[in-house]
């Protein structure tokens, strides 16, 4: 399959483990975010969205949490698993409807 | 399977060409982005569309043309390639222009030489 960003952050973690991973956003008037996940040769597959009115977001295993003072959003995976490894982006959207694209996060999974 | 599909898959040309990448969204999603995939820039949003209509713009260079047609497939114009074009380029779609769970098709990677 095709490498992503051959050069990105990588967080490793043990199968059965939480894993955070974190993105610092740009803009502080974006109103909604997306994390996506995208395996290798495969396009990106939506997580979960949060919006700006909102602090916490949960969805099946995973969490995403919001900290709009410092611009610091992070998706935490509960009992990590093989399939879990990928390359994570955050995405803000902001008041122009433009998508922004963090450089994205390495997560491999040890067994 | 996203439900959305792309073609081609791979599309090798040589600088100063243009080609034509073509996305056909969902079934009952109406609106289309398009995405350049590069491993030094990143993920990079070029444009939407709705229905038919433009919606939103991104980082699309004046070389690069898109529509959406009657039928809600899309195509984007990549004209006058320059090495530096080389890159993976995605389709998505979203059931709505406000509707931001978008599904993403398997991509078309573009070389240039």
């Amino acid at each position: 399959g095709e490498s992503v960003g051959l050069h990105l952050p990588t967080l490793s973690v043990q199968e059965g483990d939480n894993s955070i991973i974190n993105c610092a956003y740009s803009n502080s008037a974006s109103d909604y975010f997306i994390w996506y996940k995208q395996e290798s040769g495969k396009g990106p597959q939506f997580i979960i969205d949060i919006r700006s009115n909102m602090d916490k977001r949960q969805g099946q295993r995973v969490t995403v949490l919001l900290n709009k003072t410092v611009k610091h959003l992070s998706l935490q995976i509960a009992a990590t698993q093989p399939g879990d490894s990928a390359v994570y982006f955050c995405a803000e959207l902001n008041y122009g409807q433009n998508f922004v694209f963090g450089p994205g996060t390495r997560l491999s999974v040890l067994p | 399977d996203s439900g959305v599909t792309q073609t081609p898959k791979h599309l090798i040309t040589a600088t100063g060409q243009r080609v034509t990448l073509r996305c056909s969204p969902r079934s009952g999603d109406l609106s289309v982005y398009w995405y350049q995939q590069s491993l030094d820039q990143g993920l990079q949003f070029l444009i939407q569309y709705y229905n038919g209509e433009e919606r939103a713009k991104g980082n699309i260079l004046e070389r690069f043309s898109a529509q959406q047609f009657p039928d809600l497939h899309s195509e984007l114009n990549l004209s006058s390639l320059e090495l530096g074009d080389s890159a993976l380029y995605f389709c998505a779609s979203s059931v709505t222009g406000a509707n931001h769970e978008q599904y993403f098709g398997p991509g078309t990677r573009l070389t240039v030489t």
